[in-house]
Protein backbone atom coordinates (compact mmCIF):
# COMPACT_ATOMS: atom_id res chain seq x y z
CA UNK A 1 0.00 0.00 0.00
CA UNK A 2 2.22 2.90 -1.05
CA UNK A 3 1.95 6.11 0.77
CA UNK A 4 1.73 9.79 -0.19
CA UNK A 5 4.02 9.80 -2.99
CA UNK A 6 5.56 13.02 -4.46
CA UNK A 7 8.03 14.02 -7.23
CA UNK A 8 10.70 15.07 -8.21
CA UNK A 9 12.47 14.25 -4.52
CA UNK A 10 15.00 17.49 -5.72
CA UNK A 11 14.12 20.01 -8.32
CA UNK A 12 16.50 22.58 -9.04
CA UNK A 13 15.60 25.68 -11.80
CA UNK A 14 17.00 29.19 -12.54
CA UNK A 15 15.55 31.89 -11.56
CA UNK A 16 12.78 33.13 -13.64
CA UNK A 17 11.59 29.29 -14.74
CA UNK A 18 8.98 27.39 -13.73
CA UNK A 19 8.20 24.36 -11.12
CA UNK A 20 5.92 21.96 -10.83
CA UNK A 21 5.98 19.67 -7.99
CA UNK A 22 3.27 16.78 -7.78
CA UNK A 23 1.84 14.23 -5.46
CA UNK A 24 -0.24 11.43 -5.94
CA UNK A 25 -1.92 10.92 -2.46
CA UNK A 26 -2.53 7.26 -0.61
CA UNK A 27 -5.25 5.27 -2.05
CA UNK A 28 -8.42 6.37 -0.75
CA UNK A 29 -7.47 9.66 0.09
CA UNK A 30 -9.37 12.53 -1.46
CA UNK A 31 -8.62 15.64 0.69
CA UNK A 32 -4.81 17.06 -0.65
CA UNK A 33 -2.69 19.73 1.64
CA UNK A 34 0.34 21.58 0.95
CA UNK A 35 2.63 22.76 2.99
CA UNK A 36 6.20 24.61 2.76
CA UNK A 37 8.63 24.50 4.82
CA UNK A 38 11.77 27.31 4.75
CA UNK A 39 15.19 26.53 6.43
CA UNK A 40 15.06 26.60 9.97
CA UNK A 41 11.73 26.94 9.94
CA UNK A 42 8.50 25.07 10.95
CA UNK A 43 6.13 23.83 8.13
CA UNK A 44 3.47 26.29 6.87
CA UNK A 45 0.40 25.31 5.32
CA UNK A 46 -0.42 26.75 1.92
CA UNK A 47 -3.04 24.85 0.07
CA UNK A 48 -6.15 22.66 0.83
CA UNK A 49 -8.05 20.56 -2.25
CA UNK A 50 -10.23 18.14 -2.62
CA UNK A 51 -10.76 16.48 -6.37
CA UNK A 52 -11.14 19.37 -8.75
CA UNK A 53 -12.17 22.10 -5.60
CA UNK A 54 -9.88 23.97 -3.81
CA UNK A 55 -11.28 24.37 -0.61
CA UNK A 56 -8.46 26.60 1.22
CA UNK A 57 -5.63 28.56 -0.19
CA UNK A 58 -5.27 31.16 2.29
CA UNK A 59 -1.84 30.24 2.76
CA UNK A 60 -0.67 30.61 -0.65
CA UNK A 61 1.34 33.49 -2.05
CA UNK A 62 -0.88 35.86 -3.91
CA UNK A 63 1.19 35.49 -6.88
CA UNK A 64 3.01 33.09 -8.88
CA UNK A 65 1.72 29.90 -7.20
CA UNK A 66 -1.24 27.70 -8.06
CA UNK A 67 -2.31 24.41 -7.31
CA UNK A 68 -4.50 21.84 -8.55
CA UNK A 69 -6.12 18.39 -7.94
CA UNK A 70 -7.89 17.11 -10.76
CA UNK A 71 -10.28 14.70 -11.63
CA UNK A 72 -8.04 11.93 -12.64
CA UNK A 73 -3.70 12.20 -11.55
CA UNK A 74 -1.78 13.43 -9.04
CA UNK A 75 -2.14 17.54 -7.68
CA UNK A 76 0.72 20.13 -8.84
CA UNK A 77 1.71 23.01 -7.23
CA UNK A 78 3.25 25.06 -9.97
CA UNK A 79 5.31 27.82 -9.30
CA UNK A 80 6.03 30.21 -11.79
CA UNK A 81 9.09 32.88 -12.28
CA UNK A 82 10.35 31.23 -9.41
CA UNK A 83 12.93 33.30 -7.51
CA UNK A 84 15.27 32.38 -4.46
CA UNK A 85 12.93 32.71 -2.06
CA UNK A 86 11.48 30.20 -3.09
CA UNK A 87 14.23 27.54 -2.17
CA UNK A 88 12.14 25.25 0.31
CA UNK A 89 11.25 21.76 1.12
CA UNK A 90 7.40 21.48 -0.27
CA UNK A 91 5.43 18.69 1.63
CA UNK A 92 2.22 16.88 0.32
CA UNK A 93 -0.33 15.49 3.37
CA UNK A 94 -3.50 13.40 2.47
CA UNK A 95 -5.90 12.06 4.04
CA UNK A 96 -9.28 10.24 3.73
CA UNK A 97 -11.67 13.39 5.18
CA UNK A 98 -11.47 16.34 6.62
CA UNK A 99 -10.66 16.81 10.47
CA UNK A 100 -8.59 14.93 12.78
CA UNK A 101 -10.82 12.05 13.33
CA UNK A 102 -9.41 11.45 9.63
CA UNK A 103 -6.01 12.20 10.99
CA UNK A 104 -2.91 11.64 11.10
CA UNK A 105 -2.26 13.35 7.67
CA UNK A 106 0.50 11.33 5.75
CA UNK A 107 2.88 12.78 4.60
CA UNK A 108 5.48 12.34 1.49
CA UNK A 109 8.87 12.57 1.19
CA UNK A 110 8.45 16.28 0.11
CA UNK A 111 10.76 18.14 -3.11
CA UNK A 112 13.05 20.23 -2.19
CA UNK A 113 13.12 23.00 -4.61
CA UNK A 114 16.36 24.84 -5.13
CA UNK A 115 16.53 28.18 -7.03
CA UNK A 116 19.51 28.85 -8.70
CA UNK B 1 -5.43 33.24 15.37
CA UNK B 2 -3.00 30.59 16.94
CA UNK B 3 0.82 30.35 17.17
CA UNK B 4 2.83 27.18 18.73
CA UNK B 5 6.47 27.95 20.52
CA UNK B 6 9.06 25.06 20.53
CA UNK B 7 11.06 26.62 22.96
CA UNK B 8 14.55 24.77 22.61
CA UNK B 9 15.93 24.57 19.05
CA UNK B 10 18.03 21.62 19.85
CA UNK B 11 17.97 18.72 22.59
CA UNK B 12 21.41 17.03 23.17
CA UNK B 13 20.93 13.73 25.51
CA UNK B 14 22.98 10.58 25.78
CA UNK B 15 21.14 7.53 25.20
CA UNK B 16 18.84 6.22 27.85
CA UNK B 17 18.18 9.47 29.71
CA UNK B 18 14.88 10.53 29.70
CA UNK B 19 14.05 13.58 27.73
CA UNK B 20 11.16 16.21 27.62
CA UNK B 21 10.62 18.99 24.39
CA UNK B 22 8.57 21.61 25.14
CA UNK B 23 5.52 23.47 23.47
CA UNK B 24 3.38 26.29 24.37
CA UNK B 25 0.70 26.91 22.16
CA UNK B 26 -1.26 30.80 22.09
CA UNK B 27 -5.26 30.16 20.56
CA UNK B 28 -8.04 31.82 21.32
CA UNK B 29 -10.51 29.14 20.54
CA UNK B 30 -10.23 25.46 21.14
CA UNK B 31 -7.48 23.52 19.69
CA UNK B 32 -6.52 20.24 18.69
CA UNK B 33 -2.65 19.24 19.04
CA UNK B 34 -0.34 17.21 17.89
CA UNK B 35 3.33 15.74 17.63
CA UNK B 36 5.15 14.68 14.35
CA UNK B 37 8.46 13.45 14.02
CA UNK B 38 10.70 14.45 10.76
CA UNK B 39 13.17 11.68 10.45
CA UNK B 40 16.37 13.07 7.44
CA UNK B 41 15.01 13.69 4.28
CA UNK B 42 11.72 11.95 5.26
CA UNK B 43 8.07 13.86 5.62
CA UNK B 44 6.64 13.40 8.97
CA UNK B 45 5.05 11.18 10.77
CA UNK B 46 2.40 11.61 13.59
CA UNK B 47 3.52 10.59 16.48
CA UNK B 48 0.38 11.05 19.08
CA UNK B 49 -2.30 13.78 19.37
CA UNK B 50 -4.69 14.91 21.70
CA UNK B 51 -8.37 15.65 20.53
CA UNK B 52 -10.13 15.25 24.06
CA UNK B 53 -10.49 13.29 26.78
CA UNK B 54 -7.73 12.12 29.23
CA UNK B 55 -5.00 15.10 29.47
CA UNK B 56 -2.07 11.63 28.87
CA UNK B 57 -1.47 11.20 25.70
CA UNK B 58 0.37 8.11 25.00
CA UNK B 59 2.11 7.54 21.59
CA UNK B 60 4.17 5.48 19.29
CA UNK B 61 7.95 4.92 19.76
CA UNK B 62 7.16 4.89 23.74
CA UNK B 63 6.88 8.94 23.78
CA UNK B 64 3.66 10.59 25.29
CA UNK B 65 2.62 14.00 25.79
CA UNK B 66 0.83 15.94 28.41
CA UNK B 67 -2.09 18.74 27.55
CA UNK B 68 -2.03 21.41 30.58
CA UNK B 69 -4.82 23.76 29.39
CA UNK B 70 -3.97 26.39 31.97
CA UNK B 71 -0.55 26.85 31.16
CA UNK B 72 -1.52 26.09 27.12
CA UNK B 73 1.21 23.43 27.04
CA UNK B 74 1.85 19.97 25.27
CA UNK B 75 4.92 19.08 26.57
CA UNK B 76 6.80 15.47 24.73
CA UNK B 77 8.26 13.00 27.06
CA UNK B 78 10.14 9.70 26.56
CA UNK B 79 11.64 8.07 30.14
CA UNK B 80 14.52 6.26 27.80
CA UNK B 81 15.47 7.68 24.70
CA UNK B 82 17.15 5.41 21.84
CA UNK B 83 19.80 6.67 18.92
CA UNK B 84 17.42 5.60 16.88
CA UNK B 85 15.23 8.62 18.19
CA UNK B 86 17.04 11.19 16.82
CA UNK B 87 15.40 13.40 14.70
CA UNK B 88 13.51 16.79 14.50
CA UNK B 89 10.35 16.62 16.49
CA UNK B 90 7.66 19.30 15.57
CA UNK B 91 4.61 20.51 17.71
CA UNK B 92 1.03 21.60 15.86
CA UNK B 93 -2.21 23.12 16.44
CA UNK B 94 -5.77 23.29 14.88
CA UNK B 95 -8.57 24.49 15.78
CA UNK B 96 -11.42 22.40 16.58
CA UNK B 97 -14.06 24.08 14.27
CA UNK B 98 -11.35 24.48 11.14
CA UNK B 99 -9.27 21.29 10.73
CA UNK B 100 -8.42 22.32 7.54
CA UNK B 101 -4.85 23.53 8.94
CA UNK B 102 -2.24 22.60 11.11
CA UNK B 103 -0.05 25.40 12.73
CA UNK B 104 3.62 23.63 13.15
CA UNK B 105 6.04 25.37 15.80
CA UNK B 106 9.78 25.70 14.72
CA UNK B 107 10.68 22.31 15.49
CA UNK B 108 13.47 21.05 18.25
CA UNK B 109 15.95 18.94 17.21
CA UNK B 110 16.94 15.88 19.41
CA UNK B 111 20.06 14.48 19.17
CA UNK B 112 20.86 11.05 21.32
CA UNK B 113 24.46 10.42 21.51
CA UNK B 114 25.39 6.81 22.40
Amino acid sequence: NAGVMQNPRHLVRRRGQEARLRCSPMKGHSHVYWYRQLPEEGLKFMVYLQKENIIDESGMPKERFSAEFPKEGPSILRIQQVVRGDSAAYFCASSPGQGPYNSPLHFGNGTRLTVT
Amino acid sequence: AQSVTQLDSQVPVFEEAPVELRCNYSSSVSVYLFWYVQYPNQGLQLLLKYLSGSTLVKGINGFEAEFNKSQTSFHLRKPSVHISDTAEYFCAVSETYNTDKLIFGTGTRLQVFP
